[in-house]
């Protein structure tokens, strides 16, 4: 596709609930990536596949939190048993070389996650 | 460790005031380093890149080694520069490390 899309734009949920979120690189990109924006806490690294594979997913903050990507494409964030802290802008991106080093990422628009 | 730092949480000028919004970073090795902007409503977007040394919307900064420094820079701040502004390094591996984000603010 043309830019980065994530979906849904906008969740709530209740505590305790199971929430998936979506991402769709840009075509051909093989890097993605996931970070958390919160207030205070800028962005935060969660996750970063290169193809299909997680080379570091150090940045997950518990063992609720898990990520796949399928097809070298479409990546998913699950967060099981949501607390309210899970609370935040969720922020994938995507780059078109092996380590963004020159180039960056783009971003897409994120999905806002709220957790009552 | 790696790390970036910005040491305001909000910097707030006048129109055709000077701007400069600070990043320190902390990293063992060579990194890149970027500005990234966030508009209201908008997506995080690339402002400018270290490596390609431009200058965009009127924005530059410079890579000061010895201080470890990468402070954004304009002369003459418009009010539509007002966003949040987020510096970040990138290594070997390609993970953008962000720091904790400025917002400009410019008053008319």
């Amino acid at each position: 596709g043309a830019g980065v899309s994530q979906s849904p734009s906008n969740k709530v949920t209740e505590k305790g609930k199971d929430v998936e979120l979506r991402c769709d690189p840009i075509s051909g990109h093989t890097a993605l990536y996931w970070y958390r924006q919160s207030l205070g806490q800028g962005l935060e690294f969660l996750i970063y596949f290169q193809g299909n594979s997680a080379p570091d997913k150090s940045g997950l903050p518990s063992d609720r939190f898990s990520a796949e990507r399928t097809g070298g494409s479409v990546s998913t964030l699950t967060i099981q048993r949501t607390q309210q802290e899970d609370s935040a802008v969720y922020l994938c991106a995507s780059s078109n070389d092996r380590t963004a080093r020159y180039y960056g990422y783009t971003f897409g628009s994120g999905t806002r996650l709220t957790v009552v | 460790a790696q790390r970036v730092t910005q040491p305001e949480k909000l910097l707030s000028v006048f129109k055709g005031a000077p701007v400069e919004l600070k990043c320190n970073y902390s990293y063992s090795g060579s990194p890149e380093l970027f500005w990234y902007v966030q508009y209201s409503r908008q997506r995080l977007q690339l402002l400018l890149r270290h490596i390609s040394r431009e200058s965009i919307k009127g924005f530059t900064a410079d890579l000061n080694k010895g201080e470890t420094s990468f402070h954004l820079k304009k002369p003459f701040a418009q009010e539509e520069d007002s966003a949040m502004y987020y510096c970040a390094l990138t290594g070997n591996t390609g993970k953008l490390i962000f720091g904790q984000g400025t917002t400009l603010q410019v008053k008319p």
